[in-house]
């Protein structure tokens, strides 16, 4: 079975300092990682994701993830927090066909 | 504009009433997703599809239904055997049912009220 956990339901940060959204996962098998970002009211969009390449994944936005096989994380990383970077961050695991299981967000603000 | 359209934004129902939510998608692919969303939870998967005619039950299918007669659309009718239908709907769709491979693309979702 597999699950994800978003350790932090809301992170804030200053405008200009980093970011870091945590999230640790289980699988029995190799997954593929993902983050969404949703706006409010908004549907998902997709911020990167990770399907055993690289384990440095680049994203939009200036936001990037490490996949951790060891510490079974993929934590969202950004150096400069922008005012626009509030939202809802979802992390996502799939380890088969169309069986994707979302954890429960961090909500993101960003103090002016 | 390629993209994910849903309709209405917003949706309010009486308790016992049936309601169908709009899908429709001119990306040209073959998967189609339905999930909820509920306040301080992930999306939950309600419903499937990967080719028209055929769809398939997600995690929380009961008081659900769907139909996909088009591979454009793929709407959602919520029953009044869903006990607790107040919540964020999201389609989503993909080219291909692997979802390891092919990133889905969103709508920007219905919210229903049950009042």
């Amino acid at each position: 079975a597999q699950s994800v956990t978003q350790l932090d339901s809301h992170v804030s940060v200053s405008e200009g300092t980093p970011v870091l959204l945590r999230c640790n996962y289980s699988s029995s098998y190799s997954p593929s990682l993902f983050w969404y970002v949703q706006h409010p009211n908004k549907g998902l969009q997709l911020l990167l994701k990770y399907t055993s390449a690289a384990t440095l994944v680049k994203g939009i936005n200036g936001f990037e993830a490490e996949f951790k096989k060891s510490e079974t994380s993929f934590h969202l990383t950004k150096p400069s927090a922008h005012m626009s970077d509030a939202a809802e961050y979802f992390c996502v695991v799939s380890d088969r066909v169309n069986d994707m299981r979302f954890g429960a967000g961090t909500r993101l603000t960003v103090k002016p | 504009d390629g993209g994910i359209t849903q309709s209405p934004k917003y949706l309010f129902r009486k308790e016992g009433q049936n309601v169908t939510l709009s899908c429709e998608q001119n990306l040209n692919h073959d998967a189609m997703y339905w999930y909820r969303q509920d306040p301080g939870q992930g999306l939950r998967l309600i419903y499937y599809s990967q080719i028209v005619n055929d769809f398939q039950k997600g995690d929380i299918a009961e008081g659900y239904s769907v139909s996909r007669e088009k591979k454009e659309s793929f709407p959602l009718t919520v029953t009044s055997a869903q006990k607790n239908p107040t919540a964020f709907y999201l389609c989503a769709s993909s080219k291909g049912l692997a979802v390891s491979y092919n990133e889905q693309f969103f709508g920007p979702g219905t919210r229903l009220t049950v009042l």
